[in-house]
């Protein structure tokens, strides 16, 4: 079946730090891959989306990068601010053609960024 | 563009009650999603809403049960309400592999 997972938390960095925070997958067929962050009181935010192999996606100066031969997506950011804060969830869905499945969701990796 | 919507904000209801939970999608979405994010087991699937049919349940019991109207919002039924209940709800909907959530709904079960 399909699954995702993330590096446990919770992750504490200092303001400018780097930041990764691992995710691998198993999944039939070609799916597509996400990262979605949720701040404490909010629902869930798509930070940033990959469809295909070697595809990377980026926002907010996060980047994410679909390995087919690893089946990972990692995420990274070069340099941490205060407002990161929040909790990171992996998720992927089956399909990448259109159609609609629901996600499957790694369990979330909390990071917490001090001053 | 309004993103999707949820009400309400929170709820509190006592065991053996019955909970409903409102979820509108973003305009032109067709799909809705329900998912529950209860504290310690992550995000779990519950149903998947399109075009006004169950399309897929996860693995809850049949107290959790859900409609789309025609105007594609949907409602979340809780029946029977247990503890273990208590979460967030996330409602999301899409047009095509991309999922957006709503701000979710809190239920509290005492």
């Amino acid at each position: 079946g399909n699954s995702v997972t993330q590096m446990e938390g919770p992750v504490t960095l200092s303001e400018e730090a780097f930041l990764t925070i691992n995710c691998t997958y198993t999944a039939t067929g070609y799916p597509s891959l996400f990262w979605y962050v949720q701040y404490p009181g909010e629902g869930l935010q798509l930070l940033l989306k990959a469809t295909k192999a070697d595809d990377k996606g980026s926002n907010k100066g996060f980047e994410a990068t679909y390995r087919k031969e690893t089946t990972s997506f990692h995420l990274e950011k070069g340099s941490v601010q205060v407002s990161d804060s929040a909790v990171y969830f992996c998720a992927l869905s089956p399909s990448s053609q259109g159609g609609s499945e629901k996600l499957v969701f790694g369990k979330g990796t909390k990071l917490t960024v001090n001053p | 563009e309004a993103g999707v919507t949820q009400s309400p904000t929170h709820l509190i209801k006592t065991r053996g009650q019955q909970a409903t939970l409102r979820c509108s999608p973003i305009s032109g979405h067709t799909s809705v999603y329900w998912y529950q994010q209860a504290l310690g087991l992550g995000l779990q699937f519950l149903l998947w809403y399109d075009e006004g049919e169950e399309r897929n349940r996860g693995n809850f019991p049949p107290r959790f049960s859900g409609r789309q109207f025609p105007n594609y919002s949907s409602e979340l039924n809780v029946n029977a309400l247990e503890l273990e209940d208590s979460a967030l709800y996330l409602c999301a909907s899409s047009l095509g592999y991309e999922q957006y959530f709503g701000p979710g709904t809190r239920l509290t079960v005492t």
